[in-house]
C-alpha cells in the first residue's frame, strides 16, 4: 500500500463546476496535510495546508480532514481554466521542521471553457 | 526578490560526468531540501539539512552527496551521472515554526546522455 495515494485522474470537469480532489495516507500518526499545485514545466507551489479535523477555506479553495478515515480532500469551487494543473496531496508525519512530506503520485484537473 | 532559487535551470551532460546543482533561499528558513521529480512525475524526497546538518537521508545512490555551507544554500553534488538520472531536480524550504509548509526552487532539469 502506497503512503499516499490520490485519484488516479485525470480529472476532468466544466468551468465553474465544483472539482473534487481526494487523497488518502496509511500513517495514523500523520500531522500535517497539503495541498500542493503543480503547472506543466513548474515547480509545486503550495495552496492549503490543514492540521485539524474539519474545513478550512481559502478563496475557492476548501480542504477538509478526516483523521479517523485517514482521508483528505480538496474542494475548488467555481472552477477555472487557470486551475488546469496537477494537485498534490503531501502529508508529514511529525508538526516539525525536520518531519518528512510524503507526497502523492498527483492527479491531473483540466477545467473546460 | 526570488525565494528559492537554483542553479542551472538545465543542465545536459554524458554519462560518467560529475555535475553540481546549486540551490539558496532568501527566506529565513531553517531548513532545506532536494527532491527529484522523474518522468512520470513522482515527487521523492531525497536529502533534508536543518541548520546545516542532515536530518533526512532517503535511500539514494552513495553517487550523490548534499552539501549544506549555511542555512540559506544547500548544493548537490552527482557522482558518475547514469541514465537513470535524468530528472528535474527542486530544491525547497521550509521554516520551523510553520508545519514543514515547503516553498520550492524552479527546479533542474538534468539530462543524462
Amino acid at each position: 500500500q502506497k503512503e499516499v495515494e490520490q485519484n488516479s485522474g485525470p480529472l476532468s470537469v466544466p468551468e465553474g463546476a465544483i472539482a473534487s480532489l481526494n487523497c488518502t495516507y496509511s500513517d495514523r500518526g500523520s500531522q500535517s496535510f497539503f495541498w500542493y499545485r503543480q503547472y506543466s514545466g513548474k515547480s509545486p507551489e503550495l495552496i492549503m495546508s490543514i492540521y485539524s479535523n474539519g474545513d478550512k477555506e481559502d478563496g475557492r479553495f476548501t480542504a477538509q480532514l478526516n483523521k479517523a478515515s485517514q482521508y483528505v480532500s480538496l474542494l475548488i469551487r467555481d472552477s477555472q481554466p487557470s486551475d488546469s494543473a496537477t494537485y498534490l496531496c503531501a502529508v508529514s508525519l511529525h508538526r516539525s521542521n525536520a518531519g518528512k512530506s510524503t507526497f502523492g503520485d498527483g492527479t491531473t484537473l483540466t477545467v473546460k471553457p | 526578490d526570488t525565494a528559492v532559487s537554483q542553479t542551472p535551470k538545465y543542465l545536459v551532460t554524458q554519462m560518467g560526468n560529475d555535475k553540481s546543482i546549486k540551490c539558496e533561499q532568501n527566506l529565513g528558513h531553517d531548513t532545506m531540501y532536494w527532491y527529484k521529480q522523474d518522468s512520470k512525475k513522482f515527487l521523492k524526497i531525497m536529502f533534508s539539512y536543518n541548520n546545516k546538518e542532515l536530518i533526512i537521508n532517503e535511500t539514494v545512490p552513495n553517487r550523490f552527496s548534499p552539501k549544506s555551507p549555511d542555512k540559506a544554500h544547500l548544493n548537490l553534488h552527482i557522482n558518475s551521472l547514469e541514465l537513470g538520472d535524468s530528472a528535474v531536480y527542486f530544491c525547497a524550504s521550509s521554516q520551523e515554526t510553520v508545519y514543514n509548509e515547503q516553498f520550492f526552487g524552479p527546479g533542474t532539469r538534468l539530462t543524462v546522455l
